[in-house]
């Protein structure tokens, strides 16, 4: 069980146009996802958290009207990289509470975006 | 100002020995840590976790050790295997915060057969 399923795996974009990452809770229900950002050789860095039926919160220096959320249903978030940039290449990851109990967050295999 | 670090990024050991993974963290508000092990191009999967009320958390060969006073975590593999070859996150969360995590850099471990 605890099986949070994530995709593309990998996405190859022209500059200025869009890109939605989906991420999905396969044998749960998500009340919350949270959507990560990982440079290379660096920590995973949170980017918002996604509540169901609500506004996504978005860290301190993350663009909102850049990364869209939507958090439609109780087993679906969506990340939309909005007009990319090649500075937005990156290994984005989701993850959902639930699943092995309520301390632990159960990750996607994550999305490689790369922005041509 | 990273509240969760892990200063050594890369731990090589011999397959059969002991492999020691450190983390330190600032924030005292944090009341539950976790570990996640990654593979590259996949997502972190969790390993194994500790409440701040308890200094010892054991599963088969993994054990996590935490040390309040210091403010002080370490994760032990025994016997390391060459599959344990991954980067491990060291995690943590503050109580009440919709279970929002905190990561370290993360140690890329090298176990050589």
């Amino acid at each position: 069980g605890a099986v949070v399923s994530q995709h593309p795996s990998r996405v190859i974009c022209k500059s200025g146009t869009s890109v939605k990452i989906e991420c999905r809770s396969l044998d749960f229900q998500a009340t919350t996802m949270f959507w990560y950002r990982q440079f290379p050789k660096k920590s995973l860095m949170l980017m918002a958290t996604s509540n169901e039926g609500s506004k996504a919160t978005y860290e301190q220096g993350v663009e909102k009207d850049k990364f869209l959320i939507n958090h439609a249903s109780l087993t679906l978030s969506t990340l939309t990289v909005t007009s990319a940039h090649p500075e937005d290449s990156s290994f984005y990851i989701c993850s959902a509470s639930g699943g092995f109990g309520a301390n632990v967050l159960t990750f996607g295999a994550g999305s490689r975006l790369t922005v041509l | 100002d990273q509240q969760v670090k892990q200063n050594s990024p890369s731990l090589s050991v011999q397959e059969g020995r002991i492999s020691i993974l450190n983390c330190d963290y600032t924030n005292s508000m944090f009341d539950y840590f976790l570990w996640y092990k990654k593979y590259p191009a996949e997502g972190p999967t969790f390993l194994i976790s500790i409440s701040s009320i308890k200094d010892k958390n054991e599963d088969g060969r993994f054990t996590v050790f935490l040390n309040k006073s210091a403010k002080h975590l370490s994760l032990h593999i025994v016997p390391s295997q060459p599959g344990d070859s991954a980067v491990y996150f060291c995690a943590a969360r503050t109580g009440g915060s919709n279970y929002k995590l905190t990561f370290g850099k993360g140690t890329l471990l090298t176990v050589n057969p």
